[in-house]
């Protein structure tokens, strides 16, 4: 069975540009998550889509936005880059569940701004 | 206040030995799930161990097993025989109540020695 699959792997952009990442959730998994990774904050929730509807938001700028498709496939965008939005963007899935429904993480995408 | 607390950025053992990584997190929920997670340098996310606040059992998979002390708000991560493929960073994380996402402890870099 597939995993979470994220692209690109690694990003360069430009101060000032735009970017849009990449996540295909497990076969079957309705719901996918976003995370940013850094070194100075750690792993922080963005935002979470299930049935193509933001459910959750974290403490971001509204220059961090997301959609997910009816394949639960889902995109991130970051616009107006900053220095400070060099990460590691991580998405999980996990199917629709209570308590204890796991979360599986794809392996990453390494954005850096210069 | 931080919601999960890792208190060692860094642990080193002997392979073949075992291994006890701290976590404590603050809740007010009755409700919510404890997760350990690795991440090797290529930055995948490798769920590890899941604990539910109403599981009575410790839970164990394999050589990793989570000591739960309700009371003390305690989830610490034990990894017995350590292996040099056990180097990498790990993560506490928590979900809460009916939250759909993670909250992660700022991580331990677990270095097996030969």
């Amino acid at each position: 069975k597939a995993g979470v699959t994220q692209t690109p792997r690694y990003l360069i952009k430009t101060r000032g540009q735009q970017v849009t990442l990449s996540c295909s959730p497990i076969s079957g998994h309705r719901s996918v998550s976003w995370y940013q990774q850094t070194p100075g904050q750690g792993l922080q929730f963005l935002f979470e889509y299930f049935s193509e509807t933001q459910r959750n938001k974290g403490n971001f700028p509204g220059r961090f936005s997301g959609r997910q498709f009816s394949n639960s496939r889902s995109e991130m965008n970051v616009s107006t880059l900053e220095l400070g939005d060099s990460a590691l963007y991580l998405c999980a899935s996990s199917p629709m569940g209570g308590t204890g429904y796991g979360y599986t993480f794809g392996s990453g995408t390494r954005l850096t701004v210069v | 206040a931080q919601k999960i607390t890792q208190t060692q950025p860094g642990m080193f053992v002997q392979e073949k030995e075992a291994v006890t990584l701290d976590c404590t997190y603050d809740t007010s929920d009755q409700s919510y799930g404890l997760f350990w997670y690795k991440q090797p340098s290529s930055g995948e996310m490798i769920f590890l161990i899941y604990q539910g606040s109403y599981d009575e059992q410790n839970a164990t998979e394999g050589r990793y097993s989570l000591n739960f002390q309700k009371a003390r708000k305690s989830a610490n991560l034990v990894i017995s025989a350590s292996q040099l493929g056990d180097s990498a960073m790990y993560f506490c994380a928590m979900r809460e109540g009916g939250a759909r996402q993670l909250t992660f402890g700022s991580g331990t870099q677990l270095t097996v020695l030969p």
